[in-house]
């Protein structure tokens, strides 16, 4: 079966601490995606990164990154330096072959809120 | 362009009244779908179409009747919905399956 697990509900930080949003990820599929989206108070989802399960490099773009281990079925994503622009609602995702790739099943969410 | 249009933003209906939710992208997106999101959880996919056939149908009510005109649009007709169906609805598209999806600002629905 497909479960994405966020185990943090609500994170609360003071600008420019670091801050790190768990995910963890069941499949039974040797090939599946793995998705962060970040949600504002205006509703869009915003997507942040991508990576399929071949790829177990870890990402870097300007604050963010990504640690993805298979391992331990995580993939965990770290905000560096956080401001308050990144207050948000954010999710981690999961899309493998049993659901047709097409079907992303998203974890229940972390919630993080950065305080000037 | 990474942009999907949703309009209206914000729909009040009755429990009687027919209105459509409208989505577009023109991204050259194949996969298009509609999500449905209940305050403070996370979003749970209703419909995908594929190359503008509909291709999952997450055993949603028929009062939410999807329709794809054409690849760069998604409608979605509501009809006799419940107070239960408030909701934010989000539609979202990419390219095939497996890929990052791109999602509109979603239409906030209120039932009454």
């Amino acid at each position: 079966a497909q479960k994405v697990t966020q185990a943090q509900t609500e994170i609360s930080v003071v600008e420019k601490e670091d801050v790190t949003l768990d995910c963890v990820y069941e499949t039974r599929d040797t090939t599946y995606y793995l998705f962060w989206y970040k949600q504002p108070p205006s509703g869009e989802l915003v997507f942040l990164i991508r990576r399929n399960s071949f790829d177990e490099q870890n990402e870097i773009s300007g604050r963010y990154s990504w640690n993805f281990q298979k391992s331990t079925s995580s993939f965990n994503f770290t905000i560096t330096a956080s401001q308050v622009v990144d207050s948000a609602v954010y999710f981690c995702a999961l899309s493998d072959f049993s659901g047709g790739y097409n079907k992303l099943i998203f974890g229940a969410g972390t919630r993080l809120a950065v305080h000037p | 362009d990474t942009e999907v249009t949703q309009t209206p933003k914000h729909l009040v209906m009755g429990m009687t009244n027919k209105k459509s939710l409208k989505c577009e992208q023109h991204m050259g997106h194949r996969a298009m779908y509609w999500y449905k999101q209940k305050a403070k959880k996370p979003p749970e996919l209703m419909f995908v179409y594929s190359y503008e056939k509909l291709s999952i149908n997450e055993s949603v009510p028929s009062r939410f009747s999807p329709e794809c005109p054409n690849s760069s649009l998604l409608n979605l007709h509501l009809h006799a919905l419940q107070p239960e169906d408030s909701a934010l609805y989000l539609c979202a598209s990419s390219h095939e399956g497996g890929t990052e999806a791109f999602f509109g600002q979603g239409t906030r629905l209120t039932v009454v």
